[in-house]
Parts: C-alpha cells; sequence; structure tokens
C-alpha cells in the first residue's frame, strides 16, 4: 500500500519570503501522480500543482513551484513570495493511475504567513 | 455550474440515527468519491464510484453505504451513526476515468455525533 508522509504539521513563514513544504511517499509503482491540495479556513479543498511520474521536468504554476526526486520518492512544495492568502493546510496526496482512482493523502502541514 | 454540491453544511446527530449526506455535480463526471476527513488523519477514502450502478469500497468503508442511481448524484448514508463517525465529509468528483486529474471537491459537511 502507498503511504505518503508530511514530517511537518506546522511551518511558518514571513510575507514576501519562500518556503517549503516536505513530502516524502512509498510505493513500487514506476508511474504515478503527485498533488499538493490547499485547505484554507473555508475547508475547501483547492488544487495547487500536479506532478506526472514520468516527466522529469518539475512542476510550476505561478508562485508555486515542486522539487521532485523521484529516486528519493520526495516531493517538495515551494511557495515564493509569500502571501497572507497563502495561509492554509497544505496536503501532498498520491495516486498510482491507471484504474485506480484513489487519492491517498498526507496528514497536511498548516502554513502560517506572518506580515 | 456550480461544481461539486453538498448539504447540509452541518449536522449534529444522536448516537443510532441515521441519515444521508447528499453530494451532487453538474459537470457530468464520471467519477465521484467520499472522503473524511479527520484531526492529524489528512483524507482518506470511504467509497468512490466510477459511473451509475458502479460503486466500491475505499479506505474505510464500515458504517457507510453508498448508491449512484445517476450520473450527478452519490449520496452517503450513515445507517446508524456512532461517535467515531464525528468528522468532516468531503465529496469529490473527476472527469476522466483513463488518467487520474484534478479531482474537484465539494465544500464539505461536518457531522457531529453525540
Amino acid at each position: 500500500a502507498q503511504t505518503v508522509t508530511q514530517s511537518q504539521p506546522e511551518m511558518s513563514v514571513q510575507e514576501a519570503e519562500t518556503v517549503t513544504l516536505s513530502c516524502t511517499y512509498d510505493t513500487s509503482e514506476s508511474d504515478y501522480y503527485l498533488f499538493w491540495y490547499k485547505q484554507p479556513p473555508s475547508r475547501q479543498m483547492i488544487l495547487v500543482i500536479r506532478q506526472e511520474a514520468y516527466k522529469q521536468q518539475n512542476a510550476t504554476e505561478n508562485r508555486f513551484s515542486v522539487n521532485f526526486q523521484k529516486a528519493a520518492k520526495s516531493f517538495s512544495l515551494k511557495i515564493s513570495d509569500s502571501q497572507l492568502g497563502d495561509a492554509a493546510m497544505y496536503f501532498c496526496a498520491f495516486n498510482s493511475g491507471g484504474s485506480n482512482y484513489k487519492l491517498t493523502f498526507g496528514k497536511g502541514t498548516l502554513l502560517t504567513v506572518n506580515p | 455550474n456550480a461544481g461539486v454540491t453538498q448539504t447540509p453544511k452541518f449536522q449534529v446527530l444522536k448516537t443510532g440515527q441515521s441519515m444521508t449526506l447528499q453530494c451532487a455535480q453538474d459537470m457530468n463526471h464520471e467519477y465521484m468519491s467520499w472522503y473524511r476527513q479527520d484531526p492529524g488523519m489528512g483524507l482518506r477514502l470511504i467509497h468512490y464510484s466510477v459511473g451509475a450502478g458502479i460503486t466500491d469500497q475505499g479506505e474505510v468503508p464500515n458504517g457507510y453505504n453508498v448508491s449512484r442511481s445517476t450520473t450527478e448524484d452519490f449520496p452517503l448514508r450513515l445507517l446508524s451513526a456512532a461517535p467515531s463517525q464525528t468528522s468532516v465529509y468531503f465529496c469529490a468528483s473527476s472527469y476522466s476515468l483513463y488518467r487520474v486529474d484534478e479531482q474537484f471537491f465539494g465544500p464539505g459537511t461536518r457531522l457531529t455525533v453525540l
């Protein structure tokens, strides 16, 4: 069974600075998908970024980028120029692809942005 | 499009009561699922469906029933509520069966079982 580990229950960052959230996973699959979801206080789950394992290039979405290290099974999220609106719980999630639709989530990292 | 909608937003039950959490989507998505979110546990899959008439169990299915009679609706039933089912419940849908892509989440239902 796949597992997703987020080792940082809480992180904080100063506004305009950069923060990196860690995620590691365990799988025997060679092709899979990784996601970062953001959950603000409104509880709405919002997809931040998506990475396909067969793509070596790290995904980027505006101020959000990932460092995908397939051999190390590591998938960290970097938030640049942090904004107050980035404050939220961030979840790393894994999917093994194919006919498996299940998302396996980590326990989350609560990000605080200080003004 | 309204996206994924869930009702109610909040619910308090007594142990042993039954209820149905409603989920609907207007995006013609084939895949729908239910997750529960508990503090310190992340989200865990309860049940999922890959189309009308087809459902399957997820990671934590005990105590919950589902059915999928239409593409749009995927209700979650608690037959006899227990305090352990106190949680926030999320419904999600995705348009693709052949490629895992973004799952669209509803706003959640906060359920308390006394």
